[in-house]
């Protein structure tokens, strides 16, 4: 079946840069996303999401834009922080579907080099 | 306000034993899940509850069993242990099947 990928396993990121986590997803019924932080020893916890009528959304220091022509998602966290570093993933849902569970990607790890 | 909460957080088992992890939620969640996480891989849905008094098999739902008890609680049971269950098991509940998902703190399985 079609699932959520990532291009990158994992990123390191000098603190206070820009980190871009990018996410690949084959669905293009899809239409809705959901970015994940998750922590050492932590449950994923929730960062931001988009809808597909929404090419990009801003949260505090992070944004989501989404490509729906290549099918493509992304995380940016503006001036990296050390508290920033954790595994992130995306996931998607079909809203029109049911109550079909979110697909979740397999995550990147960000690590930050203070 | 505890959002999820999973009892408990560590557990020991040698193969053949039986447990059953426990997961409450305080949102006035409709829709419940069960995951497992294992080194280096994503999150892999062994059964939801879309909403009380409905289960449906995720992913990989062999070995396990759950009930949601009400519309809080959603308990995984494994009745015979393998280790092949050594995992990292995440709780998550959300208004509906179509929302965002919040989860709990997860409860690392050890099967000897």
């Amino acid at each position: 079946g079609e699932s959520v990928g990532l291009h990158l396993p994992t990123l390191s990121v000098q603190e206070g840069d820009n980190s871009i986590i990018n996410c690949a997803y084959s669905n293009s019924a899809s239409d809705y996303f959901i970015w994940y932080k998750q922590e050492s020893g932590k449950g994923p916890q929730f960062i931001i999401d988009i809808r597909s009528n929404m090419d990009k959304r801003q949260g505090q220091r992070v944004t989501v834009l989404l490509n729906k022509t290549v099918k493509h998602l992304s995380l940016q966290i503006a001036a990296t922080q050390p508290g920033d570093s954790a595994v992130y993933f995306c996931a998607e849902n079909l809203r029109n579907s049911g109550n079909t569970p979110l697909v979740f990607g397999k995550g990147t790890r960000l690590s930050v080099i203070a | 306000n505890a959002g999820v909460t999973q009892t408990p957080k560590f557990q020991v088992l040698k193969t053949g034993q039986s447990m059953t992890l426990q997961c409450a939620q305080d949102m006035n969640h409709n829709s419940m899940y069960w995951y497992r996480q294992d080194p280096g891989m994503g999150l892999r849905l062994i059964y939801y509850s879309a909403s009380e008094g409905t289960t449906d098999k995720g992913e990989v739902p062999n070995g396990y069993n759950v009930s949601r008890l009400n519309k809080r609680e959603f308990s995984l049971r494994l009745e015979s242990a393998a280790p092949s269950q050594t995992s990292v098991y995440f709780c998550a509940s959300s208004e509906s099947g179509l929302d965002t998902q919040y989860f709990g703190p997860g409860t690392r399985l050890t099967v000897l």
